[in-house]
């Protein structure tokens, strides 16, 4: 059980253009979801908390209009990268919670390579 | 929210020898949760134990066990028997009222033969 997934697993895109990043909460309701974003040789770094129907709560200087997040319905949550460039080329990960900090089960992340 | 601290960038132990993954928090909240995570090259977060700053007991799990140290705001994670799969970075996180997760700097571990 608490499976979550993530698609694509990693993906290459153009500088300029926009990418999307989905994650889904496979086998239970997920009332937050967060979105982190790993550097290499670097820690996760929480970039957004989503709440089902509600606006994402951005991280003091993560850029609410760069980083899209969508969070349309208890299994889902998008991420979209919009007129990426070089130095958005991260690992994301996501997490989903069916209630609460203490319970977050992750998926195994999205690798994003912007030429 | 939280600010976790691992010093150690690297550690070495022998396999089937015990080794210890320090972790020092700082927080302002009465109520919060340690955890510990493998991440293995493959990128997925494996979670691997929890401790809850109300717990008495220190938590166990298989292998590993959180040694908690409240008034030193330590929550060090003990692998004992280390095996060659365990090599890994491990990072420790913290959460709290905010509802957000706070990550350490990680320790990379490897397990020689």
């Amino acid at each position: 059980g608490a499976v979550v997934s993530q698609h694509p697993s990693w993906v290459i895109c153009k500088s300029g253009t926009s990418v999307k990043i989905e994650c889904r909460s496979l086998d239970f309701q997920a009332t937050t979801m967060f979105w982190y974003r790993q550097f290499p040789k670097q820690s996760l770094m929480l970039m957004a908390t989503s709440n089902e129907g509600s606006k994402a709560t951005y991280e003091q200087g993560v850029e609410k209009d760069k980083f899209l997040i969508n969070h349309a319905s208890l299994t889902l949550s998008t991420l979209t990268v919009t007129s990426a460039h070089p130095e958005d080329s991260s690992f994301y990960i996501c997490s989903a919670s069916p209630g609460g900090v203490y319970e977050q089960y992750f998926g195994p992340g999205t690798r994003l390579t912007v030429t | 929210a939280q600010k976790i601290t691992q010093t150690q960038p690297g550690m070495f132990v022998q396999e089937k020898e015990a080794v210890t993954l320090d972790c020092t928090y700082d927080t302002s909240d009465q109520s919060y949760g340690l955890f510990w995570y493998k991440q293995p090259s493959s990128g997925e977060m494996i979670f691997l134990i929890y401790q809850g700053s109300y717990d008495e007991q220190n938590a166990t799990e298989g292998r590993y066990s959180l040694n908690f140290q409240k008034a030193r705001k330590s929550a060090n994670l003990v692998i004992s028997a280390s095996q060659l799969g365990d090599s890994a970075m491990y990072f420790c996180a913290g959460g709290g009222n905010n509802n957000d997760m706070r990550f350490g700097a990680g320790t990379r571990l490897t397990v020689k033969p």
